[in-house]
């Protein structure tokens, strides 16, 4: 069974950039997280979806991050603009829901200038 | 989500058993107890959860005390690959709900050597 795919593995652009990071789920899960993780401390959840809709997005910078899941499969998260804050993993996860096992990607790192 | 208390760091014997504990004394009588782990450069993966009852996988045993307040994760006989950091978490998985989302901690960093 193929995991959960993210892309790009690593990234570096300067502040005020923008990025953009893309995941793909297992197939079949319709819970989809994001989380942040900032070097030595524990994964922070950013947004969860189920299916294409919005479940939690409290802890979601606004002004500054978005996230779409459109047609309930691939997600993307974006930054802009970057902040020399926002250097972290970004980690997607993906749930069937029924257990509470999540299933992580291998996270995509970003370096801010 | 009931907070969870775990030692920062500890080590173990390779082939020898690891025994990892958590504190969540406020847990609710609802609230499973999440085991994840992340290896250096990856993402979390799942250990094993329970609610009351001891359980057990091919990973671990999860031991629960009986007042719920505390468990222990056992890796029965560690090897070098399970150096990690160790997340003990607790969740409420409501019924007819697919909201499963984990809040982590900062976890217990294992080393097990040689």
């Amino acid at each position: 069974e193929a995991g959960v795919a993210q892309s790009p593995r690593y990234k570096i652009i300067e502040k005020r950039q923008s990025v953009a990071f893309w995941c793909n789920p297992i197939s079949g899960h319709a819970t989809l997280y994001w989380y942040q993780q900032i070097l030595g401390q524990g994964p922070k959840l950013l947004i969860q979806f189920q299916n294409n809709g919005v479940v939690d997005d409290s802890q979601l910078p606004k002004d500054r991050f978005s996230a779409e899941r459109l047609k309930g499969v691939d997600s993307t998260l974006k930054i802009q603009p970057a902040k020399l804050e926002d250097s972290a993993v970004y980690l997607c996860a993906s749930s069937l829901g029924l257990t509470g096992e999540l299933f992580f990607g291998e996270g995509s790192r970003l370096t801010v200038l | 989500d009931a907070k969870t208390t775990q030692p920062t760091s500890m080590d173990c014997a390779e082939g020898r058993a690891a025994n990892l504990p958590c504190n969540h004394s406020t847990i609710s009588g609802n609230e499973y107890v999440y085991w994840y782990r992340q290896i250096h450069s990856q993402g979390p993966q799942y250990i094993i959860h329970g609610l009351k009852n001891n359980e057990t996988n091919e990973m671990a045993s999860l031991i629960i005390t009986e007042d719920r307040k505390s468990s222990t994760l056992i890796l029965p006989h560690a090897t070098l690959r399970d150096t990690a950091v160790y997340y003990c978490i607790v969740r409420v998985a409501e019924m007819g709900s697919n909201d499963y989302k984990l809040s982590f901690g900062a976890g217990t960093t294992v080393t097990v050597r040689a």
